[in-house]
């Protein structure tokens, strides 16, 4: 079945980056977009980016833009995001999730990785 | 961006139906499809689909749930209301990006 196994938590100081993986199996990892997904503390869901493993083509919401970057590895399946000059506003659950092959809608979601920026 | 509009909450008694509303600020349907998803998120969990495109009930899923609307306004519904349902509801829309998500509703018992 499809599983996206998410690294853990991590905690990073104001201004630092911070790197999160999200390992795919149950499925062709080429051939579905990598969505990620930000929700911040007993707060809605906010759509960061996506990528396409195959060719590595990514999009991305303009909030986003310039501070996450989004690869992957194609073996072993794994998607990565990274993001950047973190503030306490970045401190939120972020989940990996897989678009659908035909539809534009998220069928299958990550754990989550809870990351703290704090001093 | 596109705003989708849930109210916070909803209060329902068990094995009654519960109408969970989503108002686009603008149109997310196309002439062929509607494109507004939901999803349910229990506590501590990740979300998971429930209806995509509007009305087409994601699979292994009860058919208590339901989805129906277009243009700009959507509905979930679920009925009967079961206690395995009390979580918080999303909608999203997927017709532009950024794709974005309303505020959830979070259905409590009455």
């Amino acid at each position: 079945q499809v599983k996206l196994l998410q690294s853990g938590a991590a905690l990073v100081k104001p201004g630092a980056s911070v790197k999160m993986s999200c390992k795919a199996s149950g499925y062709t990892f080429t051939d579905y977009w990598v969505n990620w997904v930000k929700q911040s503390h007993g707060k809605s869901l906010e759509w960061i980016g996506e990528i396409f493993p195959n060719s590595g083509a990514t999009k991305f919401n303009e909030n986003f833009k310039g501070r996450a970057t989004l690869t992957v590895d194609k073996s072993p399946s794994t998607a990565f995001m990274e993001l950047s000059r973190l503030t306490s506003e970045d401190s939120a659950i972020y989940y990996c999730t897989r678009r659908d092959y035909y539809g534009s809608y998220i069928d299958f979601w990550g754990q989550g990785v809870m990351v703290t920026v704090s001093s | 961006d596109i705003v989708l509009t849930q109210s916070p909450a909803l209060a329902v008694s068990l094995g009654q139906r519960a109408t969970i509303s989503c108002r686009a600020s603008q149109s997310v349907s196309t002439s062929s499809y509607n494109f507004m998803n939901w999803y349910q998120q229990k506590p501590g969990q990740q979300p998971k689909l429930l209806i995509y495109e509007s009305s087409n009930l994601a699979s292994s899923l009860p058919a208590r749930f339901s989805g129906s609307g277009s243009g700009t306004d959507f509905t979930l519904t679920i009925n009967p209301v079961q206690a395995d349902d009390i979580a918080t509801y999303y909608c999203q829309q997927t017709r532009e990006l950024p794709r974005t998500f309303g505020g959830g509703t979070k259905l409590e018992l009455k």
